[in-house]
């Protein structure tokens, strides 16, 4: 069955970076392009961008963000830079349900990542 | 950007009841438009897409439809493990997009 799997919380100062991993099991990796949504505290869903594990291409929503993946490990990260408390946030990654539908099938479990002084 | 907006905001309901959500789309999504269950401290699961299509595994008490810009979500004989958020998305265009939530508590 699909599985994604995410790391555990992480805490991180104001300006710093933040690296999420969502590792990916139960299907083909290459052929279904991963998102990832992140909702702050009592508030509703945001989408932040995509990235075909295929070629590595991807579509971004801001420009403090970075997503990569390793076909070796189907794994994918996204990295968000300069946090601000605003960031504050669960972070899930999501997996198409068919192709590149754009459509979010299948979720991780999320990641709590808290941007505190 | 495609702006979607869920009515209502909240909605309170009893076992046993049906109810509706709707969903407009600021332009045409033709039949693009999803459904997600949210319940707290929990991923969003998804379950209708293409407007009307149950997504695996998800039982018949939910249906969707809709096209263009009007889409409804409705739950037949509510039960406790119904009441949660729910969501829309349209993937339609890029960015993909939600609405803000549709709460549905006990009443």
């Amino acid at each position: 069955q699909v599985q994604l799997v995410q790391s555990g919380a992480e805490v991180k100062k104001p300006g710093a970076s933040v690296k999420v991993s969502c590792k990916a099991s139960g299907y083909s990796f290459t052929s279904y392009y991963i998102h990832w949504v992140r909702q702050a505290p009592g508030q509703g869903l945001e989408w932040m961008g995509m990235i075909n594990p295929s070629g590595g291409n991807t579509v971004y929503a801001q420009n403090r963000i970075t997503m990569t993946r390793d076909t070796s490990t189907s794994t994918v990260y996204m990295e968000l830079s300069s946090l601000r408390s605003e960031d504050t946030a669960v972070y899930y990654c999501a997996r198409d349900l068919w192709d590149s539908s754009g459509f979010l099938g299948y979720w991780g479990q999320g990641t709590l990542v808290t941007v505190s002084s | 950007d495609i702006q979607m907006t869920q009515s209502p905001s909240s909605l309170s309901a009893s076992v046993g009841d049906r109810v509706t959500i709707t969903c407009r789309a600021s332009q045409g999504i033709s039949n693009k438009l999803g459904w997600f269950q949210q319940k707290p401290g929990k991923a969003p699961k998804s379950l209708i897409y293409a407007a009307s299509s149950l997504q695996s595994g998800v039982p018949s008490k939910f249906s969707g439809s809709g096209s263009g810009t009007d889409f409804t979500l409705t739950i037949s004989s509510l039960q406790p493990e119904d009441f949660a958020t729910y969501y829309c998305q349209q993937y339609n265009s890029y960015p993909p997009s939600f609405g803000q939530g549709t709460k549905l508590e006990i009443k």
